[in-house]
């Protein structure tokens, strides 16, 4: 299986800061790399697919990049609603991977 | 506009079997493939295996192989997840997800699966 790996585990950031967090695949997933957002309680939520695409209806705020092993996500101008757990997940082959998880925190 | 409703959470011992439903509604069910992703309490998601909608294909996680099963219902445009021999790991919500272009736009609300004696 292809092994993702996130970081940090979890970061801490104020309003209106910017923030990134890595996902590293084991080995190349061209472009099948997902992220959602995941609140307390609730089910995931897609908020990129294809290592950069916005679903309709998730804020320009969001954006991802990357390609074969080394992707990002970009939060700017954090709102308090962001406070949550992102996970990527690469979808490249027939064996799905999840990273293990990023927790943001809003000071 | 698409739906995933999940069965009700359960409890069961140790060595029991459990059937967890998703019923979508809002597309045509054999346009896609039905995914299964667990989460322990306090823990990351993982995912569990798929289903075809439009023939009943699966493709198991191995972690899973033997004592995973899932199955469709095309007639009720609904998918299950059958899981055997329970342990206490098990204890987890299980969402059932929609994939589309490689991705989950939709996701049922969850199950509590509880194992315990």
């Amino acid at each position: 299986d292809i092994q993702m790996t996130q970081s940090p585990s979890s970061l801490s950031a104020s309003v209106g800061d910017t923030v990134t967090i890595t996902c590293r695949a084991s080995r190349t997933v061209s472009r099948h790399l997902n992220w959602y957002q995941q609140k307390p309680g609730k089910a995931p939520d897609l908020l990129i697919y294809a290592a950069s695409s916005l679903p309709s209806g998730v804020p320009s705020r969001f954006s991802g990049s990357g390609s074969g092993t080394d992707f990002t996500l970009t939060i700017s101008s954090l709102q308090p609603e962001d406070c949550a757990t992102y996970y990527c997940q690469q979808t490249f082959g027939d064996s799905i991977t999840f990273g293990q998880g990023t927790r943001l925190e809003i000071k | 506009q698409v739906q995933l409703v999940q069965s009700g959470d359960e409890v069961k011992k140790p060595g029991a079997s459990v059937r967890v439903s998703c019923k979508a509604s809002g597309y045509t069910f054999t346009n896609n493939d039905i995914h299964w992703v667990r989460q322990a309490p306090g823990q990351g998601l993982q995912w569990m295996g798929k289903i075809s909608g439009y023939n009943g294909d699966t493709i198991y996680a191995q972690k899973f192989q033997g004592r995973l099963s899932m199955t469709t219902d095309t007639s009720t445009t609904t998918a299950y997840m059958d899981l055997r021999s329970l342990r206490s790991d098990d204890t987890a919500v299980y969402y059932c997800a929609r994939s589309s272009n490689w991705n989950y736009g939709h996701w049922g609300q969850g199950t509590l699966i509880t194992v315990s004696s």
